[in-house]
């Protein structure tokens, strides 16, 4: 059964810094990964999928990558602003029609 | 641009109650999902559905039913509210192979 887990559960860093985000999974037969934003009181936004066939995927100052081989993929933001204070959820899906398996998350805040 | 529409932000109804979250999304996607949110516990999925009529179960279907005479409308019901019940319903569609997309959420709390 496939597992998601993101370490740490909350993480501050100062404006401006670049950082990364940490997304492991169990089962490296994985189909996608997804990163997601959640924002206080709201729903989820997607920010980058990044299909087993790929290795990475860029969005502006968003980068996620995926590593199947060593179950791991992390999202990389540069040059952080207050603004992308928010929580970090990673998801991931086995097959095309298969539920989609999330991770608790990782609070984000950015010092001003 | 997905609008996924959850009909209330906020909800407080009573134990025993039944209990209707309403979930509209006007993208034409074929699967729509019910997911609720808790501390500690991230999200858990209670339902989804592939098509008009067709549901399936999640993680933790108990104490819940669904309802899909739409394509655009995904209804999730609690049949007799309890107050371990009360959590964050967050609703979602999508059509294959783009992400979901998730509703702002209601938050529901059973006294």
């Amino acid at each position: 059964k496939q597992e998601v887990t993101q370490i740490p559960a909350a993480l501050s860093v100062p404006e401006g810094e670049n950082l990364v985000l940490n997304c492991s999974f169990t089962d490296s037969a994985i189909y996608n990964l997804q990163w997601f934003r959640q924002d206080p009181g709201k729903g989820l936004t997607s920010l980058l999928l990044i299909q087993s066939s790929q290795r990475e995927q860029t969005s502006g100052r968003l980068n996620a990558s995926l590593d199947k081989s060593s179950g791991r993929s992390t999202l990389y933001i540069a040059a952080s602003q207050p603004g992308d204070s928010a929580t970090y959820l990673c998801a991931g899906q086995m097959n095309r029609d298969d539920k989609i398996i999330f991770g608790k998350g990782t609070r984000l805040h950015i010092l001003p | 641009d997905v609008k996924v529409t959850q009909s209330s932000r906020y909800l407080v109804k009573r134990t025993g109650e039944k209990v209707f979250l309403e979930c509209v999304q006007d993208m034409d996607h074929e699967n729509m999902f019910w997911y609720r949110q808790d501390p500690g516990l991230g999200l858990r999925l209670i339902y989804f559905s592939y098509d008009v009529k067709m549901k399936e179960k999640g993680d933790i279907p108990e104490g819940y039913s669904v309802s899909r005479e739409k394509k655009e409308r995904f209804s999730l019901i609690l049949e007799s509210a309890s107050t371990n019940q009360t959590s964050m319903y967050l609703c979602a569609s999508r059509v294959y192979p783009q992400p979901q997309h998730f509703g702002d959420g209601t938050r529901l709390s059973i006294l």
